[in-house]
């Protein structure tokens, strides 16, 4: 079945260095897609959206790029800092009717000091 | 603040119980969402409900249950047919338009022994 998933399970990264998180969607037909942070014992955060009509969004230290062409999503952080340590998920509206997500397996961001 | 507030955060039960998670939002939404979340995994749905008195099935509905008789609430019953009840639980709600986020709880870690 079609389903969205996520190239690395862990990331990395520096403090201060930037962070890109790559997510997979295999709907073509997919038209908008969300980034979650889910800290430890928390629910997941909505950081950012997209719709397929665009290619890049930006928001405070967060762009999420999309390329439909093979269909992958990233997340970039730029200036990484120790708050973002956190597990990344991306979201896919599966049916693009209301509100049904399908949520890939999550990328664990670690920042080191 | 608005906010989805789940509780209680853990919950103890024996083998053979139902258990019932309280899920209360006054965000004014429409749509409400329960979700599963298994160690190291992304999350899966169990039930969702875009108005009062309607609910539907998502994609792991077999051994829950919910019902939906006002609007800034939706609890979730796991019931004893549930083989691996042990997990953390996500309430969402969304306004429940095309392409809007959902905004989540912080969760119940329902421990089953």
């Amino acid at each position: 079945g079609e389903s969205v998933g996520l190239h690395l399970p862990t990331l990395s990264v520096q403090e201060g260095d930037n962070s890109i998180i790559n997510c997979a969607y295999s709907n073509s037909a997919s038209d908008y897609f969300i980034w979650y942070k889910q800290e430890s014992g928390k629910g997941p955060q909505f950081i950012i959206d997209i719709r397929s009509n665009m290619d890049k969004r930006q928001g405070q230290r967060v762009t999420v790029l999309l390329n439909k062409t093979v269909k992958h999503l990233s997340l970039q952080i730029a200036a990484t800092q120790p708050g973002d340590s956190a597990v990344y998920f991306c979201a896919e509206n599966r049916d693009n009717a209301g509100n049904m997500l399908t949520f890939g397996g999550g990328t664990r961001l670690m920042v080191k000091p | 603040d608005g906010g989805i507030t789940q509780s209680p955060k853990y919950l103890f039960r024996k083998e053979g119980q139902n258990v019932t998670l309280s899920c209360e939002q006054n965000l004014n939404h429409d749509a409400m969402y329960w979700y599963r979340q298994d160690p190291g995994q992304g999350l899966r749905l169990i039930y969702y409900s875009q108005i009062v008195n309607d609910f539907q099935k998502g994609d792991i509905a077999e051994g829950y249950s919910v019902s939906r008789e006002k609007k800034e609430s939706f609890p979730l019953t796991v019931t004893s047919a549930q083989k691996n009840p042990t997990a953390f639980y996500l309430c969402a709600s969304s306004t429940g338009r095309t392409n809007s986020p959902l905004h989540f709880g912080n969760g119940t870690r329902l421990t089953v022994t």
